[in-house]
């Protein structure tokens, strides 16, 4: 199994642009979470779907933030416009189980908003 | 409320001394830990986790945990470390009835030669 797939591993762009980042969870897995890190915040939960449907997103920080899961084998999430705060890396996770199994990191986007 | 308390945001230790990196979790229902690790540059993978059974759990890379329920700890240990233990390690609690992972703030570990 090739893991959780995140694209691209490096994303710099300009204030005001729009930024999107990709996951492909591991087959199989019907949990999909989106992540942010940060020094300051530590890792954030954004958001979670479930069967490709987002069941809590609380902890996306502001409508620039949004996520989709088209299909159980990709998902997508964008900001606009991105703000130099926005800079961090971002994970996406799955798994089968949210509350019992363990969750399965991709390498994470890294991006820098200048 | 379920949270997680990491004690250490830092612990510097010599190569092939004994490490313990302090984890407590606050939760009104039976939860379940895990300790993930995080190499520079790369996602976090799990290390070990406790679902229920034996207290003591081992995980890979010689590293163990004990759930502790009176004390409600979860602290990390290895015997020895080596210096490609150097990572940040993450301590995490969910139970049946959450909805999330909780995650600690991390604990940055460095072996020195």
């Amino acid at each position: 199994d090739a893991g959780v797939i995140q694209s691209p591993r490096h994303e710099v762009t300009e204030m005001g642009q729009e930024v999107t980042l990709r996951c492909k969870p591991i087959s199989g897995h019907d949990y999909l979470f989106w992540y942010r890190q940060t020094m300051m915040r530590g890792l954030e939960l954004l958001i979670y779907f479930n069967n490709n449907v987002p069941i809590d997103d609380s902890g996306m920080p502001e409508d620039r933030f949004s996520a989709k899961m088209p299909n159980a084998s990709f998902s997508t999430l964008k900001i606009q416009p991105s703000e130099p705060r926005d800079s961090a890396v971002y994970f996406c996770a799955s798994n089968r189980d949210r509350g019992l199994g363990e969750q399965f990191f991709g390498p994470g986007t890294r991006l820098t908003v200048l | 409320a379920q949270s997680v308390t990491q004690l250490d945001s830092q612990v510097p230790v010599f190569e092939e001394a004994p490490v313990e990196l302090r984890c407590n979790y606050s939760s009104s229902v039976s939860v379940y830990l895990f300790w993930y690790v995080q190499y520079p540059n790369q996602g976090l993978q799990l290390l070990l986790k406790y679902l229920s059974g034996s207290t003591l759990v081992k995980g890979i890379n010689g590293f163990e945990a004990e759930f502790n329920k009176s004390q409600t700890s979860f602290h990390l240990r290895k015997p020895s470390v080596h210096i490609s233990d150097t990572a940040e390690y993450f301590c995490a609690v969910s139970s049946r009835s959450m909805n999330q992972f909780y995650f600690g703030t991390g604990t940055s570990l460095t072996v020195i030669p």
